[in-house]
């Protein structure tokens, strides 16, 4: 299996315009998790989905953010407009059924975003 | 709110062996991950524990003791590609909607 795929690999963009992050997750796998790795704030989570619906958004930080899963291989996270403070390096991962169960969950590269 | 320490840096000799604590304070409980972080690179699983006591793992072990909120990741036979972030990671129970929190990490430097 290729693993988690993320694209892109990194991105540069200016403050007001809109980004797109996209992932692929591991065919199988039904739980999807969208990261922010920052040297500040270290790992958080931000929202996930279990079967393309979303379980816990508690984490997206404000409205600027969405999260859409339309399909089981793909999802998408959008920030609009980016700000900045959203420059981070951003992990999608997945884990197959049983989380309860203690599945590892499998992360992407990540996305570098960095916001002027 | 939920509360995870782990030291910020170690330093250890290669073939030696190195303890990373990690303590935790969170609304509940369900389950431990640690997860090895190669500079640039996405975290990759290492160790879950669920019960108390010892996990063993090839040259990593990982140990948990529910009623002190506290774990240890134990690397023996420290080999120069050890050098890495470790992060703990508390997973919290179904009311919390199972989601992980991880501590800020402890970036391990493995010398000659």
């Amino acid at each position: 299996d290729a693993g988690v795929i993320q694209s892109p690999r990194h991105e540069v963009t200016e403050m007001g315009q809109e980004v797109t992050l996209r992932c692929k997750p591991i065919s199988g796998h039904d739980y999807l998790f969208w990261y922010r790795q920052t040297m500040m704030r270290g790992l958080e989570l931000l929202i996930y989905f279990n079967n393309n619906v979303p379980i816990d958004d508690s984490g997206m930080p404000e409205d600027r953010f969405s999260a859409k899963m339309p399909n089981a291989s793909f999802s998408t996270l959008k920030i609009q407009p980016s700000e900045p403070r959203d420059s981070a390096v951003y992990f999608c991962a997945s884990s197959p059924p049983g989380l309860a169960g203690g599945a590892e969950q499998f992360f992407g590269p990540g996305t570098r975003l960095t916001v002027l | 709110g939920q509360n995870i320490d782990q030291p910020t840096e170690m330093t250890a000799t290669e073939g030696a062996i190195v303890q990373i604590n990690c303590t935790y304070q969170t609304s509940g409980f369900n389950g431990l991950f640690w997860y090895q972080q190669h500079a640039g690179e996405a975290p990759t699983f290492l160790s879950y524990n669920v019960l108390d006591g010892l996990e063993e793992k090839g040259r990593f072990s990982s140990f948990l003791s529910r009623s002190k909120g506290y774990s240890y990741l134990l690397l023996k036979e420290l080999q120069m590609k050890d050098s890495a972030s470790y992060l703990c990671a508390v997973r919290l129970p179904m009311d919390s909607s199972y989601k992980l929190i991880f501590g800020s990490g402890t970036r391990l430097l493995v010398r000659p």
